[in-house]
């Protein structure tokens, strides 16, 4: 079976630091990929999605970069965080146009 | 404008009481639309998926989708505590992307 794995579960960081989150998928090949944020009282918005190794497309401009060095390995990164940056990362896989499946997500605290 | 919206509640019902739950969407050419759960802290799991217009019945849980108002709704009968959490509704369009609203939040009182 599928498993989607998510690290750190918990992280505060100071603003201006780099951040790196990386998402891992088990049990299939060739996932599309994407990376999501929920705010404090807003709803999940996408901020990357990839569907293939090296192929990341971004949704809005930010201060992140998105990268995928391996087939089911997703990472999400910033050279200097804001304090607009804190948030519920999620990262979710599908397999081509089915069904989309979130990871447990990593809460981030910028500071 | 918001491509998707949900009233974020919170609704509360007691146990046993039918939960209704909508969403409207801005965009015509959305084709399926997709409900997620949602507990605290964690992240989302589906519920089920409709295709176009019409009705789609998984145990306690129907959602429908009326495309001529660009309207869908959630219905959760008999609710229980377990189902206190976020509900959100996601058309899907290109490359599988999922726009997601706000969610609405349910509290089942037992």
């Amino acid at each position: 079976s599928q498993t989607i794995h998510q690290w750190p579960a918990t992280l505060v960081q100071p603003v201006g630091s780099p951040l790196s989150l990386e998402c891992t998928v088990e049990g299939t090949s060739n996932p599309n990929l994407y990376w999501y944020r929920q705010a404090a009282g807003r709803g999940l918005q996408l901020l990357f999605y990839s569907v293939g190794i090296g192929q990341i497309s971004s949704e809005v401009p930010q201060n992140l970069s998105a990268s995928r060095p391996q087939d089911r390995q997703f990472i999400l990164s910033s050279k200097k965080l804001l304090l607009s940056d804190s948030g519920f990362y999620l990262c979710a896989w599908s397999v081509r146009a089915d069904t989309q499946y979130f990871g447990p997500g990593t809460r981030l605290t910028v500071l | 404008q918001k491509e998707v919206e949900q009233d974020p509640g919170p609704l509360s019902v007691p146990e046993g009481a039918i939960v209704s739950l909508n969403c409207t969407y801005s965009n015509s050419a959305f084709q399926y639309f997709m409900w997620y759960r949602q507990y605290s802290r964690k992240g989302p799991e589906l519920l089920m998926y409709t295709y176009s217009s019409g009705n789609k019945e998984d145990g306690r849980f129907t959602a429908q989708v009326d495309k001529s108002s660009k309207y869908i709704s959630l219905f959760i009968r008999d609710s229980q505590p377990s189902d206190s959490a976020t509900y959100l509704c996601a058309p899907r369009y290109g490359n599988n992307r999922l726009a997601f609203g706000k969610g609405n939040q349910v509290v089942v009182i037992p």
